[in-house]
């Protein structure tokens, strides 16, 4: 099973700064099958990124996704009120499909 | 545009089968090549695969619930379901059912989740 683990565990940050949200694998994901997600309280997970870089339909371009291999990053350009979240990421080249912990990006 | 809708009873007892369905909109769940999916959520944690079930009918699970998990299809429906055996108050979450899209096996599309309490 490959573990994902994110850091860090929690950023405070204001609006208008810029987020950087890192995805390490405990083994190479294969074809970049990694996905980031945003999750807001009481919501479903929302896909931010997949195939580590390709933006979802209708995901604002502050959002972009990097990396290859074990090591993956969502980037957030400049954060928005809506922004403040908790981010997953999560693997879907190898089975069992698994999740990051998750990093909370709280205001500051 | 796929709707997803989670349903089933919120409260199962300990030893019992949860047993869950997701009810699909906005299209058919056998046309197409799909993956899906179960995932669950215990409060204040992350996301957890739990399995799913391919178009032609084909599943695979998580080996973390062993032999506890069988996702089916009822076409006639337009639903998939989730029973989980054994239940234990480790079981107690949400749980979402989802589904891909033609250009990533990613999460595309969500039910709201449903809220499973285990408890006698």
């Amino acid at each position: 099973e490959i573990v994902l683990t994110q850091s860090p565990g929690t950023l405070s940050l204001s609006p208008g700064e810029r987020a950087s949200l890192s995805c390490r694998a405990s083994q190479s994901v294969s074809s970049s099958y990694l996905a980031w997600y945003q999750q807001k309280p009481g919501q479903a997970p929302r896909l931010l990124i997949y195939g580590a870089s390709s933006r979802a339909t209708g995901i604002p371009d502050r959002f972009s996704g990097s990396g290859s291999g074990t090591d993956f990053t969502l980037t957030i350009s400049r954060l928005e009120p809506e922004d403040f979240a908790v981010y997953y990421c999560q693997q879907y080249g190898s089975s069992p499909w698994t999740f990051g912990q998750g990093t909370k990006v709280e205001m500051k | 545009q796929v709707q997803l809708q989670e349903s089933g009873p919120g409260l199962v007892k300990p030893s019992q089968t949860l047993s869950l369905t997701c009810t699909v909109s906005g299209g058919s769940i056998s046309s197409g090549f799909y993956f899906w999916s179960w995932i669950r959520q215990p409060a204040g944690k992350g996301l957890e695969w739990m399995g799913h079930i391919y178009t032609s009918g084909s599943t695979k699970y998580n080996p973390s619930l062993k032999s506890r998990i069988t996702i089916s299809v009822d076409t006639s429906k337009n639903q998939f379901s989730l029973k989980l055996s054994s239940v234990t108050a480790a079981d107690a979450a949400v749980y979402y059912c989802a589904r891909d899209t033609e250009k990533t096996l990613a999460f595309y599309y969500w039910g709201q989740g449903t809220l499973v309490t285990v408890s006698s």
